[in-house]
């Protein structure tokens, strides 16, 4: 059972351009969760999805990202028109079901605006 | 809003021994989980432990154990015969019981984390 697939590891992205990162949960997990970790800091919850609804927005900035998680494929963080405080750390994690199983993390997505 | 908070930016400990890592949060919540997360240079967000508010007995995994204190709002998390590779980020994390209720209570809160270093 692969874990938590993210891709890419490493993006790079100029000034304004838009970024897309993917997320492929654990076989079985219907429930995602996005979370951002600037440099020295501690990750910071954006958005949980489950399939084809957002849950829980609350983290996330109110322009410029937008996420999904559709009924086939990954979970999607789209983040246009990028600027140099967009970079950090993207982690996706994915649990089976609410309450209170455990989250499993992959291997994050860094994304550096240039 | 819940907050986590670790006063130890970095503690440093030699192979063999025992550390301490600290870690206090606020919530006027009765019920909740707390975590501690390992966070390798590889990036991996990897559990090390969990403890359920509910529950008075301390968690133990092996080498790794807490001490929950629910009155103090306190959750430190004892490493002992410390190894090489325990050398990483470590951060306390804390999420609501009560899912679904939006503002981020479905979401892990997260402290700053505590850079660790094993001295061989």
């Amino acid at each position: 059972n692969a874990g938590v697939m993210q891709n890419p590891r490493h993006l790079v992205r100029r000034r304004g351009q838009e970024a897309r990162l993917r997320c492929s949960p654990m076989k079985g997990h219907s429930h995602v969760y996005w979370y951002r970790q600037l440099p020295e800091e501690g990750l910071k919850f954006m958005v949980y999805l489950q399939k084809e609804n957002i849950i829980d927005e609350s983290g996330m900035p109110k322009e410029r990202f937008s996420a999904e998680f559709p009924k086939e494929g990954p979970s999607i963080l789209r983040i246009q028109q990028v600027v140099r405080g967009d970079s950090a750390a993207y982690f996706c994690a994915s649990s089976p079901s609410d309450g209170n199983t455990e989250a499993f993390f992959g291997q994050g997505t860094r994304l550096t605006v240039v | 809003a819940q907050t986590v908070t670790q006063s130890q930016p970095e503690m440093s400990v030699q192979e063999a021994e025992t550390v301490t890592l600290s870690c206090t949060y606020d919530t006027s919540e009765s019920d909740y989980y707390l975590f501690w997360y390992k966070q390798p240079p590889s990036r991996q967000m990897i559990l090390v432990i969990r403890q359920e508010a509910y529950k008075q007995q301390n968690a133990t995994e092996n080498r790794f154990s807490v001490n929950f204190q629910k009155a103090a709002k306190s959750f430190s998390l004892k490493i002992s015969d410390s190894q090489l590779g325990d050398a990483a980020m470590y951060f306390c994390a804390y999420r609501s019981a009560y899912s679904g209720s939006g503002g981020g209570a479905d979401g892990l809160t997260f402290g700053k984390g505590t850079h660790l270093i094993i001295q061989p």
